[in-house]
């Protein structure tokens, strides 16, 4: 059974960092793409950074360039999200998501998904 | 960048009754289209890929359709699980990107 858990989500306040870090199982994980994707609250979805399965391509939204880095660990079958800088806006569930390995930049299984709430 | 439009924002339907959701590509999007469905406090669920695709374990009722820059989700026959925010979102094109979603409610 595919399972991907995230953890590290929290209270920061603005201008800190937080990482956020998504365990996968139940599947070869270097063979996905992951992503991460947001929600602020009563919003819709966000999609905000990608990591292939060996690392070589990594893509991120414009909202998040230059302030989230994502990184993976393939033995250790983990995707992380370094989020630094943060701003009140950066308040959203933060689901991480795995693309199949078939054709297609779709999310077929998402963690539950870790709240991070930016104040002071 | 494409922008997705999903329409209406809202839609009432009364159990048994179908529902059908729209979804608008600022630019064509081929069939590289996908729905999800979300609950209160739920988890995004892959509904259906390639336009038309179910995904695996959802049920007959939910079916898409469309290609280009117009796609439809259509639930046959709602069930009171089927109430829910959905979400359609295009892969054609880099970056992915979701619609704004349409709130399906009871009426």
């Amino acid at each position: 059974e595919v399972q991907l858990v995230e953890s590290g989500g929290g209270l920061v306040k603005p201008g800190g960092s937080l990482r956020l870090s998504c365990a996968a199982s139940g599947f070869t994980f270097s063979s996905h793409s992951m992503n991460w994707v947001r929600q602020a609250p009563g919003k819709g979805l966000e999609w905000i950074s990608s990591i292939s399965g060996s690392s070589t391509y990594i893509y991120y939204a414009d909202s998040v360039k230059g302030r989230f880095t994502i990184s993976r660990d393939n033995a250790k079958n983990s995707l992380y999200l370094q989020m630094n800088s943060l701003r009140a806006e950066d308040t959203a569930v933060y689901y991480c998501a795995r693309v199949p390995v078939t054709y297609g930049y779709y999310f077929d299984y998402w963690g539950q998904g870790a709240l991070v709430t930016v104040s002071s | 960048e494409r922008v997705m439009t999903q329409s209406p924002a809202t839609l009432f339907v009364s159990p048994g009754e179908r529902a059908t959701l729209y979804c608008r590509a600022s630019q064509n999007v081929s069939s590289d289209l996908a729905w999800y469905q979300q609950k209160p406090g739920q988890v995004p669920r892959l509904l259906i890929y390639g336009a038309f695709t179910r995904a695996t374990g959802i049920p007959a009722r939910f079916s898409g359709s469309g290609s280009g820059t117009e796609s439809t989700l259509t639930i046959s026959s709602l069930q009171s699980e089927d109430f829910a925010v959905y979400y359609c979102q295009q892969y054609n094109n880099w970056p992915p990107a979701f619609g704004q979603g349409t709130k399906v409610e009871i009426k």
